[in-house]
């Protein structure tokens, strides 16, 4: 079964640091990845998705993400984070087929001034 | 506004009271899906549906139903509720596309207590 793996639970970074949220993906097909954002009590906000192209892509709020199919990873950066980007971020893949998200369990990132 | 709407959005209710939580959306979407959300456990696929009178189960279905009657409302039930259906519940939609994926738009989600 395809799945998505979420390695850091909790995160922590000073606001102007940058960060990097790891995710890696099983085996499969050409990976459809996805990063979500859920700040608290809202719902799931999309930040960028890969579908195919360039393995670098540009999101909203600043974020980008590297596709790297040597290392099943799909790995979400900013360069400088700021308090407003605490909340919890999700990876997921979709399989091509079908419309189902499979997600990872979530990275919650903290942000200390 | 292209929007997800759920309610209600916090629901409090005891062990084997029926319940529904409504899910609709305005974007003419064809695939909607519901979602659980856990501590620990991401987001589960509970059941979704790729059009009208066209549902599946997900990966955790046991416990819930859902019907797709009009393309707009895809509401999800509860038969008989029991606590460790305590969760944080996400509806979801897209455009059903031909060889690939689509972003699926979140509402903002509906957190159940069964006591």
């Amino acid at each position: 079964a395809q799945s998505v793996t979420q390695p850091d639970i909790h995160i922590t970074v000073s606001e102007g640091a940058s960060l990097e949220l790891r995710c890696n993906y099983s085996y499969g097909a050409t990976p459809y990845l996805f990063w979500y954002v859920q700040s608290p009590g809202q719902g799931l906000q999309l930040l960028l998705k890969y579908f195919s192209g360039d393995t670098l892509v540009q999101g909203i709020k600043g974020f980008e993400a590297e596709f790297k199919r040597s290392q099943s990873s799909f790995n979400l950066r900013k360069p400088s984070v700021h308090w407003s980007d605490a909340a919890e971020y999700f990876c997921a893949r979709h399989p091509g087929g079908g419309n189902k998200l499979t997600f990872g369990t979530g990275t919650q990132l903290k942000v200390e001034l | 506004e292209a929007q997800v709407t759920q309610n209600p959005r916090y629901l409090i209710t005891v062990t084997g009271k029926k319940l529904t939580v409504t899910c609709s959306q305005n974007m003419n979407h064809e695939y909607m899906s519901w979602y659980r959300q856990d501590p620990g456990l991401g987001l589960r696929q509970i059941y979704y549906s790729m059009n009208v009178e066209v549902t599946d189960k997900g990966d955790v279905p046991e416990g819930y139903k859902v019907s797709r009657k009009e393309k707009r409302n895809f509401p999800l039930i509860l038969e008989s509720p029991s606590p460790n259906q305590t969760s944080l519940y996400f509806c979801a939609s897209s455009f059903r596309l031909a060889g690939g994926p689509n972003e699926q738009f979140f509402g903002p989600g509906t957190r159940l207590t069964v006591l």
